[in-house]
């Protein structure tokens, strides 16, 4: 069974730019999760998408955006790009949010913002 | 205080040796607990989870929850050099998933 992958590996951008990253969940599972993990720190919660709907969000700028199509993919939106988004970016999903979910973390998009 | 909080180390300890890592967490409610190993560069991967309290098993790996103390620890038995990673515990709260900063862990050969 594949597991969650995401694409592009490795991204770079200079600043002002916008940057689309994309996760495909585990077969079966609805609910995708985003993080930030930027070099040395913790993974910062970002966005929560199940069934389409955004479910919660964690304390980023507004320009950090995302969506979840019907297929359970999900896209990460990044606009007008500031050296401090340059991280490692993770999508994970879970069956469907449930408090007992376990989440499947993908290999990660490291966006450089140049 | 953090909500959930773990020492960033790094925790040294030989090969062959028990790894005592540990985990607390500020909100009552919180109801489900993970344990993630990441290597540097790579995304985390799970190890366990623990619901309730008490002592949960899985080969060389045992998670210890306590609900009433607010903390949740990994022990790793017979410690070895490919378990020298970064060790993340997560706290499910109101659909929630909060992770510690990690400890860096090191088995020295």
């Amino acid at each position: 069974e594949a597991g969650v992958t995401q694409s592009p590996t490795h991204l770079i951008k200079t600043r002002g730019q916008q940057a689309t990253l994309r996760c495909s969940p585990i077969s079966g599972h609805t609910s995708v999760y985003w993080y930030q993990q930027a070099l040395g720190l913790g993974l910062q919660f970002l966005l929560w998408y199940d069934e389409g709907e955004e479910r919660n969000r964690g304390n980023f700028p507004p320009r950090f955006s995302g969506r979840q199509f019907p297929n359970y993919s999900s896209e990460l939106n990044v606009n007008a790009l500031e050296l401090e988004d340059s991280a490692l970016y993770l999508c994970a999903s879970s069956l469907n949010g449930g408090a007992s979910d376990t989440q499947y973390f993908g290999p990660g998009t490291r966006l450089t913002v140049l | 205080q953090k909500e959930v909080e773990q020492n960033s180390g790094p925790l040294s300890v030989p090969e062959g040796a028990i790894a005592s890592l540990n985990c607390t967490y500020s909100d009552r409610g919180s109801q489900s607990f993970f344990w993630y190993r990441q290597y540097s560069g790579k995304s985390p991967e799970l190890i366990m989870s623990i619901y309730s309290n008490g002592d949960k098993e899985d080969g060389r790996f045992t998670a210890q929850l306590n609900k009433a103390s607010q903390y949740v620890s990994l022990l790793i038995r017979d410690s070895q050099p490919s378990d020298s990673a970064t060790y993340l515990c997560a706290v499910i709260r109101t659909y929630k998933y909060i992770f510690g900063t990690g400890t860096r862990l090191k088995v020295l050969a």
